[in-house]
């Protein structure tokens, strides 16, 4: 099946740092990748749709210019965290949609995640 | 603004309980309607569901969607503690040019011995 890595898995960072997180997909091209946000106790929140060789799209009180979004190839899309501060402490997770599947499809393959926390 | 809501948020039942998990969308373009089952990474996939009235099965699991009424219910049979989980409850709509998934805040599923 479709696999999707995130890396890092974990990473623990002080306040005013850039954060760059990976998100790949193995083993198919991804014209669209999705990064989502979600805190403890709650449900994931779409951030942002991320689309090969264009500029992302970004939900709304999202800020574009504190999370960048790159996704320069077809398998990998980074989203960095600009000047971390505690409370974008959360999980961020991606999914990739296959180049193949039309814009129709269910099938969003999610990666595992990558947990930040900022000091 | 799409809206997706679940209930209960949080429940907690005897292995061999039956439960129904609950999910109501309000949203624009309604395409598919998806249950995801988290653990403690990324959610994995359960069903998709299109079209009303259609049960979805998965061994001890199932779905079904109502479209006229905005819901749907995953029950799950038989509950052992493997299914403690957060379910989560996803709309797909179209918006434009793609879609988009928009989550609930999921049901939190303790199966105890």
């Amino acid at each position: 099946g479709a696999v999707v890595s995130q890396h890092p898995s974990w990473v623990i960072c002080k306040s005013g740092t850039s954060v760059k997180i990976e998100c790949r997909s193995l083993d198919f091209q991804a014209t669209t990748m999705f990064w989502y946000r979600q805190f403890p106790k709650q449900s994931l929140m779409l951030m942002a749709t991320s689309n090969e060789g264009s500029k992302a799209t970004y939900e709304q009180g999202v800020e574009k210019d504190k999370f960048l979004i790159n996704h320069a190839s077809l398998t990998l899309s980074t989203l960095t965290v600009t000047s971390a501060h505690p409370e974008d402490s959360s999980f961020y997770i991606c999914s990739a949609r296959d180049r193949l599947a039309g814009g129709w499809s269910n099938e969003q393959f999610f990666g595992p995640g990558t947990r930040l926390t900022v000091l | 603004e799409d809206k997706v809501v679940q209930s209960p948020l949080s429940l907690v039942v005897h292995e061999g309980d039956t439960v129904t998990l609950n999910c109501s969308y309000e949203v624009t373009n309604f395409r598919s309607l998806l249950w995801y089952k988290q653990e403690k990474k990324a959610p994995t996939f359960l069903f998709m569901l299109t079209s009303s009235g259609i049960e979805k099965k998965s061994g001890r699991l199932s779905s079904i969607l109502d479209k006229k009424e905005l819901f749907s219910i995953l029950n799950i049979t038989a509950t052992q503690t493997g299914d403690s989980a957060v379910y989560l409850c996803a709309v797909q709509a179209f918006t434009g040019t793609a879609s988009k998934l928009t989550f609930g805040t999921g049901t939190r599923l303790q199966v105890t011995l």
